[in-house]
């Protein structure tokens, strides 16, 4: 066990809607990360949180967008769902200092229909 | 832009026997290399991280080592629980402040009783 936690483990929506996926970050961490994972594309960096502000994108449609809170859980937001959509979401905190190991969450597993 | 290539996609051993597997990276400068683990709809949980080249790291039946355009993970007499996908990161120095990881394909490990 990480101690990073997600919410929904599984997910299942249709073309059009919009969900949010949650992440807490292990106690003291103050990045959170976000990465989806699909079978031809492997674990691609979306976006990158370190205490409330916004530090980096990587491959975020501008369909995806995500914030992070004052108590560090964060929130990452899909609308306008896609079939191409459907993929393993984790997040992944680090903690605060010199040291850069991230460590993954279980995941939320998103199918849109 | 950083790139990591990971070979074999997929490896199949006997129990004890052992084999390596490799992460080739091409990075703007290194600021870390990490393995990981990832069972099947499970998130990445963390192995090793490595820094620079000559370092080496040992975890139970696991073995890292780095140089500076590759590691390997070797698996001493490996039994069937270390089947999983092994995924490789880097993070780069052109990240700068994000620190996000770039990760290869993985290598699927199937460890034969």
């Amino acid at each position: 066990d990480s101690g990073v936690t997600q919410t929904p483990k599984h997910l299942i929506t249709a073309t059009g809607q919009r969900v949010t996926l949650r992440c807490s970050p292990r106690s003291g961490d103050l990045s959170v990360y976000w990465y989806q994972q699909s079978l031809d594309q492997g674990l691609q960096f979306l976006i990158h949180y370190y205490n409330g502000e916004e530090r980096a994108k990587g491959n975020i449609l501008e369909r995806f967008s995500a914030q992070q809170f004052p108590d560090l859980h964060s929130e990452l937001n899909l609308s306008s769902l896609e079939l191409g959509d459907s993929a393993l979401y984790f997040c992944a905190s680090a903690p605060s200092g010199s040291t850069d190991t991230q460590y993954f969450g279980p995941g939320t597993r998103l199918t849109v229909l | 832009e950083d790139q990591v290539t990971q070979s074999p996609e997929a490896l199949r051993l006997q129990e004890g026997e052992s084999s390596s597997l490799n992460c080739s990276y091409t990075v703007s400068g290194l600021r870390g290399l990490f393995w990981y683990r990832q069972d099947p709809g499970k998130g990445p949980e963390f192995l090793f991280t490595l820094y620079s080249a000559g370092e080496e790291k040992e975890k139970e039946r696991l073995k890292a080592t780095l140089t500076k355009k590759e590691s390997f993970l070797h698996i001493t007499a490996p039994k069937p629980e270390d089947s999983a996908t092994y995924l490789c990161a880097v993070q780069g120095l052109g990240s700068g402040s994000a620190r996000q990881l770039t990760f290869g394909s993985g290598t699927q490990l199937t460890v034969l009783p």
